[in-house]
Protein backbone atom coordinates (compact mmCIF):
# COMPACT_ATOMS: atom_id res chain seq x y z
CA UNK A 1 0.00 0.00 0.00
CA UNK A 2 1.40 2.96 -0.85
CA UNK A 3 2.48 5.40 1.53
CA UNK A 4 3.65 9.11 1.69
CA UNK A 5 5.11 10.97 4.86
CA UNK A 6 6.30 14.83 4.28
CA UNK A 7 8.88 16.04 7.03
CA UNK A 8 10.75 19.06 7.62
CA UNK A 9 11.13 22.21 10.57
CA UNK A 10 7.43 23.25 11.70
CA UNK A 11 8.73 26.30 12.61
CA UNK A 12 10.45 28.45 9.69
CA UNK A 13 11.36 32.21 10.61
CA UNK A 14 10.16 35.15 7.95
CA UNK A 15 12.56 35.60 5.06
CA UNK A 16 13.66 32.09 5.40
CA UNK A 17 13.32 29.36 3.21
CA UNK A 18 10.67 26.40 3.71
CA UNK A 19 12.11 23.00 3.19
CA UNK A 20 10.26 19.54 3.78
CA UNK A 21 10.73 16.13 1.75
CA UNK A 22 8.14 13.66 1.24
CA UNK A 23 9.13 9.86 1.37
CA UNK A 24 7.31 7.60 -0.81
CA UNK A 25 6.94 3.89 0.35
CA UNK A 26 5.13 0.95 -0.92
CA UNK A 27 5.55 2.07 -4.68
CA UNK A 28 8.54 3.44 -6.95
CA UNK A 29 8.54 7.20 -7.82
CA UNK A 30 9.67 6.47 -11.06
CA UNK A 31 6.69 4.76 -12.15
CA UNK A 32 5.37 6.43 -15.30
CA UNK A 33 1.91 6.83 -14.84
CA UNK A 34 2.52 9.54 -12.02
CA UNK A 35 3.30 12.76 -11.16
CA UNK A 36 4.52 14.03 -7.59
CA UNK A 37 3.10 17.50 -6.26
CA UNK A 38 2.74 19.56 -3.39
CA UNK A 39 -0.04 21.31 -1.86
CA UNK A 40 -1.00 23.59 0.87
CA UNK A 41 -3.87 24.49 3.60
CA UNK A 42 -3.58 27.72 5.27
CA UNK A 43 -5.66 27.31 8.65
CA UNK A 44 -9.42 27.52 8.23
CA UNK A 45 -8.89 27.63 4.39
CA UNK A 46 -8.99 25.47 1.64
CA UNK A 47 -6.62 23.80 -0.99
CA UNK A 48 -4.01 25.19 -3.14
CA UNK A 49 -1.81 23.61 -5.55
CA UNK A 50 1.64 24.38 -5.06
CA UNK A 51 3.67 22.63 -7.74
CA UNK A 52 4.70 18.98 -9.46
CA UNK A 53 7.36 16.83 -10.66
CA UNK A 54 7.87 14.03 -12.48
CA UNK A 55 10.53 11.35 -12.00
CA UNK A 56 12.33 12.72 -14.88
CA UNK A 57 12.84 15.99 -12.96
CA UNK A 58 10.37 17.97 -15.32
CA UNK A 59 8.59 20.72 -13.00
CA UNK A 60 5.54 22.60 -13.25
CA UNK A 61 4.47 25.40 -10.53
CA UNK A 62 1.55 27.20 -9.63
CA UNK A 63 2.15 30.45 -10.89
CA UNK A 64 1.40 32.57 -8.24
CA UNK A 65 4.39 30.86 -6.68
CA UNK A 66 6.54 30.00 -9.36
CA UNK A 67 9.22 32.57 -8.28
CA UNK A 68 9.57 31.62 -5.24
CA UNK A 69 9.68 27.63 -5.26
CA UNK A 70 11.68 24.41 -6.67
CA UNK A 71 10.65 21.00 -6.33
CA UNK A 72 13.21 18.48 -6.83
CA UNK A 73 13.05 14.61 -6.54
CA UNK A 74 15.38 11.98 -5.92
CA UNK A 75 14.83 8.33 -7.55
CA UNK A 76 17.27 6.87 -5.46
CA UNK A 77 15.83 8.08 -2.11
CA UNK A 78 12.17 7.63 -3.57
CA UNK A 79 11.98 10.67 -2.61
CA UNK A 80 10.69 14.55 -3.86
CA UNK A 81 11.58 18.05 -1.98
CA UNK A 82 9.91 21.42 -1.85
CA UNK A 83 11.70 25.09 -0.76
CA UNK A 84 9.91 27.83 -0.65
CA UNK A 85 11.79 30.90 -0.28
CA UNK A 86 11.20 34.47 1.45
CA UNK A 87 8.04 33.23 3.61
CA UNK A 88 6.23 35.29 5.34
CA UNK A 89 3.22 34.53 7.46
CA UNK A 90 1.10 34.03 4.54
CA UNK A 91 2.94 30.24 3.86
CA UNK A 92 2.10 29.38 7.39
CA UNK A 93 -0.15 26.32 6.45
CA UNK A 94 -0.76 22.70 6.40
CA UNK A 95 1.50 21.33 3.65
CA UNK A 96 0.42 17.64 1.68
CA UNK A 97 2.70 15.59 -0.60
CA UNK A 98 0.80 13.83 -2.78
CA UNK A 99 0.53 11.44 -5.86
CA UNK A 100 -0.92 12.67 -9.13
CA UNK A 101 -2.41 9.96 -11.00
CA UNK A 102 -1.41 11.56 -14.77
CA UNK A 103 -4.28 9.62 -16.59
CA UNK A 104 -7.01 11.52 -14.76
CA UNK A 105 -5.01 14.60 -13.38
CA UNK A 106 -6.30 13.89 -9.81
CA UNK A 107 -4.83 13.66 -6.48
CA UNK A 108 -5.31 9.87 -5.57
CA UNK A 109 -2.67 9.17 -2.35
CA UNK A 110 -1.21 12.06 -0.12
CA UNK A 111 0.75 12.41 2.64
CA UNK A 112 -0.93 13.07 6.40
CA UNK A 113 0.28 16.70 5.97
CA UNK A 114 2.66 18.81 8.20
CA UNK A 115 2.08 22.26 10.03
CA UNK A 116 4.84 24.95 9.12
CA UNK A 117 4.45 28.11 10.96
CA UNK A 118 6.62 31.17 9.89
CA UNK A 119 6.70 33.15 12.62
CA UNK A 120 10.55 35.13 14.56
CA UNK B 1 -9.93 33.82 -4.90
CA UNK B 2 -10.15 30.06 -5.87
CA UNK B 3 -9.92 29.35 -10.03
CA UNK B 4 -13.21 26.85 -9.15
CA UNK B 5 -15.87 28.41 -7.24
CA UNK B 6 -18.38 26.48 -4.82
CA UNK B 7 -20.68 27.56 -2.11
CA UNK B 8 -18.79 27.95 1.40
CA UNK B 9 -21.38 25.80 3.17
CA UNK B 10 -24.48 23.39 2.77
CA UNK B 11 -26.27 21.61 5.87
CA UNK B 12 -29.25 18.89 5.27
CA UNK B 13 -31.31 17.06 7.90
CA UNK B 14 -30.61 12.98 7.77
CA UNK B 15 -31.99 11.20 5.58
CA UNK B 16 -32.07 14.11 3.23
CA UNK B 17 -30.19 14.93 -0.02
CA UNK B 18 -28.08 17.75 -1.12
CA UNK B 19 -26.00 18.74 -3.74
CA UNK B 20 -22.69 21.05 -3.77
CA UNK B 21 -22.30 23.05 -7.19
CA UNK B 22 -18.30 23.75 -8.49
CA UNK B 23 -18.62 26.34 -11.00
CA UNK B 24 -14.97 26.97 -13.33
CA UNK B 25 -14.44 27.91 -17.23
CA UNK B 26 -13.75 27.90 -20.28
CA UNK B 27 -9.77 27.09 -19.34
CA UNK B 28 -10.53 24.04 -16.93
CA UNK B 29 -13.71 22.26 -16.73
CA UNK B 30 -15.53 23.83 -19.73
CA UNK B 31 -12.25 22.56 -21.85
CA UNK B 32 -13.10 19.19 -21.55
CA UNK B 33 -11.15 18.37 -18.21
CA UNK B 34 -12.75 15.73 -15.73
CA UNK B 35 -13.80 17.23 -12.34
CA UNK B 36 -13.19 15.50 -9.21
CA UNK B 37 -14.29 15.52 -6.01
CA UNK B 38 -12.43 15.26 -2.45
CA UNK B 39 -13.92 14.26 1.24
CA UNK B 40 -11.70 16.49 3.60
CA UNK B 41 -12.91 15.10 7.56
CA UNK B 42 -11.50 17.20 10.78
CA UNK B 43 -7.93 17.44 10.76
CA UNK B 44 -7.03 14.74 8.36
CA UNK B 45 -6.08 15.05 4.93
CA UNK B 46 -8.45 15.01 1.81
CA UNK B 47 -9.16 11.78 -0.08
CA UNK B 48 -10.66 11.11 -3.29
CA UNK B 49 -14.28 10.55 -3.26
CA UNK B 50 -15.26 11.09 -6.85
CA UNK B 51 -13.32 10.76 -9.52
CA UNK B 52 -13.75 11.19 -13.51
CA UNK B 53 -16.58 13.57 -12.75
CA UNK B 54 -19.01 10.72 -11.89
CA UNK B 55 -17.16 7.30 -10.76
CA UNK B 56 -16.33 6.34 -7.22
CA UNK B 57 -13.31 4.61 -6.27
CA UNK B 58 -13.64 1.39 -4.50
CA UNK B 59 -15.16 1.74 -0.56
CA UNK B 60 -17.32 4.94 -1.29
CA UNK B 61 -20.73 4.83 -0.55
CA UNK B 62 -22.90 4.84 -3.89
CA UNK B 63 -24.70 7.65 -1.78
CA UNK B 64 -22.36 9.79 -3.36
CA UNK B 65 -22.41 10.73 -7.23
CA UNK B 66 -20.99 13.53 -9.14
CA UNK B 67 -22.33 15.40 -12.49
CA UNK B 68 -20.47 17.54 -15.08
CA UNK B 69 -22.55 20.13 -18.00
CA UNK B 70 -20.44 22.66 -19.38
CA UNK B 71 -18.42 24.80 -17.17
CA UNK B 72 -19.85 23.25 -14.27
CA UNK B 73 -20.46 20.22 -11.99
CA UNK B 74 -21.96 18.98 -9.29
CA UNK B 75 -21.46 16.19 -6.45
CA UNK B 76 -24.98 14.78 -4.88
CA UNK B 77 -25.03 12.82 -1.34
CA UNK B 78 -27.91 11.20 -0.38
CA UNK B 79 -29.02 10.03 2.94
CA UNK B 80 -26.93 12.04 4.20
CA UNK B 81 -25.62 10.69 7.78
CA UNK B 82 -24.06 12.25 10.38
CA UNK B 83 -20.54 10.75 9.51
CA UNK B 84 -21.11 12.60 6.07
CA UNK B 85 -19.78 15.83 7.74
CA UNK B 86 -16.86 17.06 6.19
CA UNK B 87 -15.86 19.86 4.07
CA UNK B 88 -15.92 19.15 0.09
CA UNK B 89 -13.36 20.04 -2.54
CA UNK B 90 -13.84 19.98 -6.26
CA UNK B 91 -10.66 19.91 -8.64
CA UNK B 92 -9.68 19.99 -12.27
CA UNK B 93 -7.00 21.09 -14.68
CA UNK B 94 -6.62 24.46 -15.85
CA UNK B 95 -4.79 24.37 -19.43
CA UNK B 96 -4.31 28.49 -18.71
CA UNK B 97 -1.92 27.85 -15.72
CA UNK B 98 -0.68 24.83 -16.85
CA UNK B 99 -1.81 23.25 -13.43
CA UNK B 100 -3.94 21.58 -10.96
CA UNK B 101 -7.12 24.23 -9.49
CA UNK B 102 -9.64 23.59 -6.45
CA UNK B 103 -12.60 25.09 -5.26
CA UNK B 104 -12.72 26.85 -2.57
CA UNK B 105 -14.32 24.32 -0.32
CA UNK B 106 -18.13 23.53 0.92
CA UNK B 107 -18.39 22.57 4.67
CA UNK B 108 -21.85 20.36 4.75
CA UNK B 109 -23.22 20.54 8.45
CA UNK B 110 -25.42 17.60 9.07
CA UNK B 111 -28.48 18.94 11.00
Amino acid sequence: QLQLQESGPGLVKPSETLSLTCTVSGGSISSSSYYWGWIRQPPGKGLEWIGSIYYSGSTNYNPSLKSRVTISVDTTKNQFSLKLSSVTAADTAVYYCARIWFGELLFDSWGQGTLVTVSS
Amino acid sequence: QSVLTQPPSVSGAPGQRVTISCTGGNSNIGAGYDVHWYQQLPGTAPKLLIYGNNNRPSGVPDRFSGSKSGTSASLAITGLQAEDEADYYCQSYDSSLSGWVFGGGTKLTVL
